[in-house]
């Protein structure tokens, strides 16, 4: 069974400063592996999605990289500023014939990141 | 704009009153899910559906029951829902095909009392 944990559950730093969220999993049989963002009482919002066959992605100060063997996966921000302060949540989905059959999700318990102004 | 909707965004209820979460999504999704979301835990899933008619259960589906008879709709009923059923649930959808990228509704907060 998969299991999903993001290190460390809570983080607060200083405008400005660059910072690493991590996620690890157990099943290194992923199709793909997505980054999201919860705002407080708020719904998820989709950050960046890697494929099983890409080692990053970026989107604006965002780098998402994937080592899949060793079951790993970090986020990169750069340059935080207080309005990226919220929950961020990693999630992966199995392979086809690895139990990812219905395309679900596995989440971790998610990094809340305090940036402080 | 693409995006999917659920409704209500906050519902209180009591115990046994029957009550259904309608979502909605206008990219033409065959892939939707319902995940329940709760201090500790993180997220479940509940049921999901990988077309039209066709449905099944995810890792909590106890006391809840879908439907999938129209492509962009997958209610989430709770026939006699229970306190423990309280909980901040989302629906999601995604294509099965190209790149399968998981949009997730805003969410709806149930409490059960």
């Amino acid at each position: 069974k998969q299991e999903v944990t993001q290190i460390p559950a809570a983080l607060s730093v200083p405008e400005g400063e660059n910072l690493v969220l991590n996620c690890s999993f157990t099943d290194s049989a992923i199709y793909n592996l997505q980054w999201f963002r919860q705002d407080p009482g708020k719904g998820l919002t989709s950050l960046l999605l890697i494929q099983s066959s890409q080692r990053e992605q970026t989107s604006g100060r965002l780098n998402a990289s994937l080592d899949k063997s060793s079951g790993r996966s970090t986020l990169y921000i750069a340059a935080s500023q207080p309005g990226d302060s919220a929950t961020y949540l990693c999630a992966v989905r199995q392979w086809k014939g690895s139990g990812g059959s219905n395309y679900k999700l596995t989440f971790g318990k998610g990094t809340l990141l305090t940036v402080n102004p | 704009e693409a995006q999917v909707t659920q409704n209500p965004r906050y519902l209180i209820t009591v115990t046994g009153k029957k009550l259904t979460v309608t979502c909605s999504q206008n990219m033409n999704h065959e892939y939707m899910s319902w995940y329940r979301q709760d201090p500790g835990l993180g997220l479940r899933q509940i049921y999901y559906s990988m077309n039209v008619e066709v449905t099944d259960k995810g890792d909590v589906p106890e006391g809840y029951k879908v439907s999938r008879k129209e492509k962009r709709n997958f209610p989430l009923i709770l026939e006699s829902p229970s306190p423990n059923q309280t909980s901040l649930y989302f629906c999601a959808s995604s294509l099965i095909t190209g790149l399968p990228e998981q949009y997730f509704g805003p969410g709806t907060r149930l409490t059960v009392t």
